[in-house]
């Protein structure tokens, strides 16, 4: 049952322009949102999250947005870097529970 | 922040024999660590939750015999593939949090583990 789901799962931008990357989920009990970034051979990092209270949470070029009513969220990277190349994972929980993360989403930044 | 260690982080090994995967939280002391399995352009599964000093919680699917899991200190927890087989081959990855907070999890480098 896949609870979190990101149904891109690739994406290409041109380097400088934005990155925005999907996820959906079904679960109206979550209450925390968190992007992970992955490359190959490697344990994900944090990225940036979010609480169900609010609805935009911003960190230098990343900015989260949550729509819960939709029960959909998207990570935002402006302006995108080659570094920024990898895979993203977005995850989500409930207190106490256990995180659920989507399938991911390889990011490619064309120089 | 946080830095969680794994290790090894490739073993090869023949089908039948008996893989231990070590993680470690290398400047914290963590209450709570997660194991998690990922197969090729899937998600991360969680496996298990490792509480030090007591049993492990196995989620629904994983089999507690043969994916043993030992949190011995507040700084090390060990999964043990036991009697591997092909099917066993994925990239396993743990993670720690500090306290009882879930906002973030600190990840292993994972570990690939290929049985022939």
């Amino acid at each position: 049952d896949q609870q979190v789901k990101q149904n891109s799962p690739s994406l290409s931008v041109q380097e400088g322009r934005i990155s925005i990357l999907n996820c959906d989920y079904t679960n109206s009990m979550f209450d925390y949102f968190l992007w992970y970034k992955k490359y190959p051979a490697e344990g994900p990092t944090f990225l940036i999250s979010i609480s169900s209270i609010k609805d935009k949470n911003e960190d230098g070029r990343f900015t989260v947005f949550l729509n819960k009513s939709a029960k959909h969220l998207s990570l935002h990277i402006v302006p995108s870097q080659p570094g920024d190349s990898a895979v993203y994972f977005c995850a989500a929980f409930y207190t106490g529970n256990q995180f659920y993360f989507g399938t991911g989403t390889s990011l490619t930044v064309i120089p | 922040g946080a830095v969680v260690s794994q290790h090894p982080s490739w073993v090869i090994c023949k089908s039948g024999t008996s893989v231990k995967i070590e993680c470690r939280s290398l400047d914290f002391q963590a209450t709570t660590m997660f194991w998690y399995r990922q197969f090729p352009k899937q998600s991360l599964m969680l496996m298990a939750t490792s509480n030090e000093g007591s049993k492990a919680t196995y989620e629904q699917g994983v089999e507690k015999d043969k994916f043993l899991i030992n949190h011995a200190s507040l700084t090390l927890s060990t999964l043990t593939v036991t009697s591997a087989h092909p099917e066993d081959s994925s990239f396993y990855i743990c993670s720690a949090i500090t306290g009882t907070s879930f906002n973030e999890q600190f990840f292993g480098p994972g570990t690939r583990l290929t049985v022939l």
